[in-house]
């Protein structure tokens, strides 16, 4: 079975430009969640989706923005690039949140 | 204050010796705990649940103290390959916010 599974892994961009950033959770979890992890910290929640909802948002600005199509993917946005925003975008997918999440490899952002 | 809160470390332990290092939690309210591995550079691993009556997966013992608001992680006879980042983690909210702390270092050493 596959996991879940991101893309790209590796990006670089520049400051001001715009990416997007795809997950697809394991076949039958309708729960999504992003998180960004910078270096040497834990991962910090972003955005939380079920069933094509949000249901959760974490303390990032307006620049973020996500979104669950039909078949249960995602997709993160981030608009006007900062140098800070350079981290691993993870994300996690759960048959219910009281099972834990399994978390893609990530994908590697760099903003230059 | 973060919701979720952990010792950064890093505990360096002899290989074969017992390390144990806690998390603490703000919101009462928060259930199903999880402590999760992450290597260097990868992505968290699950590496056991959390329950209030404890839970022991061969080496690994994990406790989760409501009164307290502190879960736990004990490893028994640590091996090199034990040497990661832990993560304790939480569902803080209904619609099953899941947060982490910032993870535990721990370094065994030969």
């Amino acid at each position: 079975d596959a996991g879940v599974t991101q893309s790209p892994t590796h990006l670089i961009k520049t400051r001001g430009q715009h990416v997007t950033l795809r997950c697809s959770p394991i076949s039958g979890h309708k729960s999504v969640s992003w998180y960004q992890q910078v270096l040497g910290q834990g991962p910090q929640f972003i955005f939380q989706y079920y069933e094509k909802e949000e249901r959760g948002r974490g303390n990032f600005p307006d620049r973020f923005s996500a979104r669950q199509f039909p078949n249960y993917s995602s997709e993160l946005n981030v608009n006007a690039l900062l140098l800070g925003d350079s981290a691993l975008y993870l994300c996690a997918s759960s048959l219910e949140a009281a099972y834990g999440y399994t978390f893609g490899s990530g994908t590697r952002l760099t903003v230059v | 204050r973060k919701e979720v809160e952990q010792d950064p470390g890093p505990f360096n332990v002899p290989e074969g010796a017992t390390v144990a290092f806690n998390c603490t939690y703000s919101n009462s309210a928060s259930q199903s705990f999880f402590w999760y591995r992450q290597d260097c550079r990868k992505e968290p691993k699950l590496l056991m649940s959390v329950y209030s009556s404890g839970n022991e997966d061969g080496r690994f013992t994990a406790q989760l103290n409501r009164a307290s608001q502190y879960i736990s992680l004990l490893i028994r006879d640590s091996k090199l390959s034990d040497s990661a980042t832990y993560l304790c983690g939480g569902v803080t909210d209904s619609w099953g916010k899941f947060q982490f702390g910032a993870g535990t270092q721990v370094v065994v050493t030969p």
